[in-house]
């Protein structure tokens, strides 16, 4: 079984600040999706990484994925209020029979206040 | 287009009723998931369905049984409901080929309470 360890659990910052948002496993994944989700709803996804070393930017999110591709990163830049919500990492073995099935992180909750 | 459209929305089951979470999806994807939604859990798989036809076990099937309807249509029935299924469900679809990266759309979610 594949595990993503994801931390930290809750982050509580103030406007403007910086952060990052950490997701390991001892498994190799083929590609590692970032997710965010707002209360009362499904998740969204937000970026997928596929190479090892591979960087991403979505306007102030930097995504990295590691380049044995098992560890994955998100930093946000300045961050807003706006930002606040459930960011999930999700590992996908689609290189095998698995036909795309991802294994969640325990979910990183952003408080970000004025 | 809805997307992935999930019901009911709330619901509140005694121990040892049964009930089905239905889910419908429009964008002519080929494979449908059901996850379970716990505080500090993620989202673990229950079962998935990568194409019409066929169903396979995630990581949490205990308690569970789907049905791959057709290709839009995949529902989630709890046989005889315990207090450990209180979570929020969700559906998701993707295009679903082996070895793809495809994005997972997901529904609202369906919130469960069993007492």
């Amino acid at each position: 079984t594949q595990l993503l360890e994801q931390s930290p659990q809750f982050l509580s910052i103030q406007e403007g600040e910086n952060l990052t948002v950490y997701c390991n496993s001892s498994s190799v994944f083929s590609s590692l999706q970032w997710y965010r989700q707002e209360p009362g709803e499904g998740p969204v996804l937000l970026v997928t990484v596929v190479t090892g070393g591979e960087v991403k930017k979505l306007k102030r999110l930097t995504f990295q994925f590691g380049d044995a591709r098992k560890d994955s990163s998100l930093h946000i830049t300045a961050a807003q209020p706006g930002d606040t919500g459930l960011y999930l990492c999700a590992g996908s073995d689609a290189g095998g029979t698995s036909y795309g099935k991802l294994t969640f992180g325990q979910g990183t909750i952003l408080t970000v206040h004025p | 287009n809805a997307g992935v459209t999930q019901t009911p929305k709330f619901q509140v089951l005694k121990t040892g009723q049964s009930m089905t979470l239905q889910c419908a999806q429009d964008m002519n994807h080929n494979s449908m998931y059901w996850y379970r939604q716990d505080p500090g859990m993620g989202l673990r798989l229950i079962y998935y369905s990568a194409s019409e036809g066929t169903t396979d076990k995630g990581e949490v099937p205990n308690g569970y049984n789907v049905s791959r309807l057709n290709k839009r249509e995949f529902s989630l029935r709890l046989e005889s409901a315990a207090p450990s299924q209180t979570s929020v469900y969700f559906c998701a679809s993707s295009g679903g080929t082996s070895g793809s990266t495809d994005t997972q759309y997901f529904g609202p979610g369906t919130r469960l309470t069993v007492l």
